[in-house]
């Protein structure tokens, strides 16, 4: 089956701008992950979902940052009022349940300009 | 708290020679997962491996083994034979029952394989 997808692929904004990036996870993984990776840098873990629940919210930059997902499959996450420091690339993660090995999608380049 | 640390930043090898990736990790958990992840520049990471802590057996994929050292806390890589098509950048990663909602990663390593 298909692997997981991410989208845009590319993202360029202005500073103070909303952006919202998607992730569709492997059909029937459970548990849902996002990461940044700053260029150079390696990966900075921010969000991860159980179903549609978020227990820890504590790896989030700043309260700019927000995510969800609805029906257990689809994640959306949000950054608003966008920094430069905020460019990196988003990277989302599935798992058929926790614990197991994480599959990652291609990534969302974003640049604030 | 955990940790892994790769130190290697870069490494570049002639093509058909071995290469090993070194791969330190640190937790106090006593159970605990250790992953390989190959990314090349097209960006996109690619799952090589999971190894349980119970399970100190070491494992080999065609040209890749792995070398678990409980002993040590190291989970080394090696390419045997390397290939232009294994340029990329590898990450070790670590996850334990109370965090493997997230993985610890390493900070990678560089592998160049020149023709």
């Amino acid at each position: 089956g298909a692997g997981v997808s991410q989208s845009p692929s590319n993202k360029v904004t202005e500073k103070g701008k909303d952006v919202e990036l998607r992730c569709d996870p492997i059909s029937g993984h459970t548990a849902l992950y996002w990461y940044r990776q700053s260029l150079g840098q390696g990966l900075e873990f921010l969000i991860y979902f159980q179903g549609n629940s978020a227990p820890d919210k504590s790896g989030l930059p700043s309260d700019r940052f927000s995510a969800e997902r609805t029906g257990g499959s689809v994640s959306t996450l949000t950054i608003q009022r966008t920094q430069q420091e905020d460019s990196a690339v988003y990277l989302c993660a599935s798992s058929l349940v926790l614990y197991n090995e994480q599959f990652f999608g291609p990534g969302t380049r974003l640049t604030v300009l | 708290a955990q940790k892994v640390t790769q130190a290697q930043t870069e490494i570049s090898v002639v093509e058909k020679e071995d290469v090993t990736l070194d791969c330190v990790y640190e937790t106090r958990d006593t159970t605990y997962y250790l992953f390989w992840y190959k990314q090349p520049p097209s960006g996109e990471l690619v799952f090589l491996i999971r190894r349980n802590s119970f399970d100190e057996q070491n494992e080999i994929s065609g040209r890749y083994s792995w070398n678990f050292q409980k002993s040590t806390s190291s989970f080394n890589f090696t390419i045997t034979a390397s290939q232009v098509v294994d340029s990329a950048v590898y990450f070790c990663a670590l996850g334990t029952p109370g965090s493997a909602r997230q993985l610890t990663f390493g900070s990678g390593t560089q592998l160049t394989v020149l023709p």
